[in-house]
């Protein structure tokens, strides 16, 4: 079965210091993987996205995350965290059964910015 | 593009009413999905949308529930009648090539408070 474990469900950082969002995926499939952004009282927005290209995927806002298979591991980073960067952070499995599709979603980590 | 549009973005109601939640898509995406979002259960898919057919509805929660999309740009989400446990975030999202990308666009939801 198709899961995807989100370690954290808060992270706290300082500004200015580096990021890190760990996510863990199971699946029987060679999976696409993404991070959405939900920042407060708004909908989700795609940050960056893997499908089985390059193993390191760059996104909006200075995000980027590393695809590793033996470790089934899609960690998001950023070198230095805004203010602007707290939110709420989805990793998602993308899984294709059959002739359709299945978006697994993990339940978000929350970042938080320390001033 | 203006992206996805929901309304209403606020709805409170009295138990037993009926409810009813609008998205229209983007223009040209042929998958459309609604999602709730709670608290204590995260974000859960209910009814996925492929060129206007429901494809997958083992996500709505129970016969109070019913959506439709009557054409590509439009689809509506009832609730009736609508209970306190129904109280969430409501979103929809519109997607392409079935949603097989991964990269959903979101509206900016409807919270519903049902009292």
């Amino acid at each position: 079965a198709q899961s995807v474990t989100q370690l954290d469900s808060h992270v706290s950082v300082s500004e200015g210091t580096p990021v890190l969002l760990r996510c863990n995926y199971s699946s029987s499939y060679s999976p696409s993987l993404f991070w959405y952004v939900q920042h407060p009282n708004k909908g989700l927005q795609l940050l960056l996205k893997y499908t089985s290209a390059a193993t390191l995927v760059k996104g909006i806002n200075g995000f980027e995350a590393e695809f590793k298979k033996s470790e089934t591991s899609f960690h998001l980073t950023k070198p230095s965290a805004h203010m602007s960067d707290a939110a709420e952070y989805f990793c998602v499995v993308s899984d294709h059964l059959d002739s359709n599709y299945q978006l697994i979603w993990g339940a978000g980590t929350k970042l938080i910015i320390k001033p | 593009d203006a992206g996805v549009i929901q309304s209403p973005r606020h709805e409170v109601t009295e138990m037993g009413q009926e409810v009813t939640l609008r998205c229209k898509p983007i223009s040209g995406h042929n998958s459309l999905f609604w999602y709730r979002q709670t608290m204590m259960r995260g974000l859960e898919l209910l009814i996925y949308f492929n060129n206007n057919v429901p494809i997958d509805d083992s996500g709505m929660p129970e016969d109070r529930f019913s959506a439709k999309m009557p054409n590509a740009s439009f689809s509506t989400l009832k609730i009736q009648p609508s209970e306190p446990r129904d109280s969430a975030v409501y979103f929809c999202a519109s997607s392409l090539a079935g949603g097989r990308t991964g990269e959903l666009f979101f509206g900016e939801g409807s919270r519903l408070t049902v009292l």
